[in-house]
């Protein structure tokens, strides 16, 4: 199945700077990534997707951009807010499809 | 819509006894899930559906059973519930021809 990991399990950043949260994947035959947000005490709530046949996408101040070529993908959140502090989870799909399978996800907080 | 519902919100248990956590939705998914989450990790699948009267296992399924008898409950049923089985349990459905899954708000279970 999938491994899907992450680099860093938290992440720091001032009000205002960009974010960037990496994640690190095993599988090359994943034809689906998304990223997710936890908030504390909530379930998970989807940020943004990409397949594996796209380098880059971007949504509302989100940009998701993989490199299969070292299996690597990243969210990119412009502008941090304080209510992006959150837990954030990449998950893939294999190419069969109905399984998602997450990475441990990694802390964002971000300092007014 | 509701979207997904899930009861209860907490529940203690003593090791041994059993329940059944309920999860609804009523946005005609054919695909729901059911996660749990430990404590600083990411989810882990117990089992999923593709549709009523279809189920199958998910990544960490022993001690589980669920049932899906139409296509807007999906209840996952704890036997003799162990400590190992304190996590949070999150369902999560969606379309078929969509990849995005939508989550409830979990339900947290101790086993003491």
């Amino acid at each position: 199945g999938e491994n899907v990991g992450l680099h860093l399990p938290t992440l720091s950043v001032q009000e205002g700077d960009n974010s960037i949260i990496n994640c690190a994947y095993s599988n090359s035959a994943s034809d689906y990534f998304i990223w997710y947000k936890q908030e504390s005490g909530k379930g998970p709530q989807f940020i943004i997707d990409i397949r594996s046949n796209m380098d880059k996408r971007q949504g509302q101040r989100v940009t998701v951009l993989l490199n299969k070529t070292v299996k690597h993908l990243s969210l990119q959140i412009a502008a941090t807010q304080p209510g992006d502090s959150a837990v954030y989870f990449c998950a893939g799909e294999e190419t069969s499809g109905s399984r998602l399978t997450f990475g441990e996800g990694t802390q964002l907080t971000v300092n007014p | 819509n509701a979207g997904v519902t899930q009861t209860p919100k907490f529940r203690i248990l003593k090791i041994g006894q059993s329940m059944t956590l309920q999860c609804a939705q009523d946005m005609n998914h054919n695909y729901m899930y059911w996660y749990r989450q430990d404590p600083g990790m990411g989810l882990k699948l117990i089992y999923y559906s593709v549709g009523a009267g279809i189920t199958d296992k998910g990544e960490v399924p022993n001690g589980y059973n669920v049932s899906r008898s139409t296509t807007e409950d999906f209840p996952l049923r704890l036997e003799l519930a162990a400590p190992s089985q304190t996590s949070v349990y999150f369902c999560a459905s969606r379309k078929t021809d969509r990849r995005e899954q939508y989550f409830g708000p979990g339900t947290r279970l101790t086993v003491t």
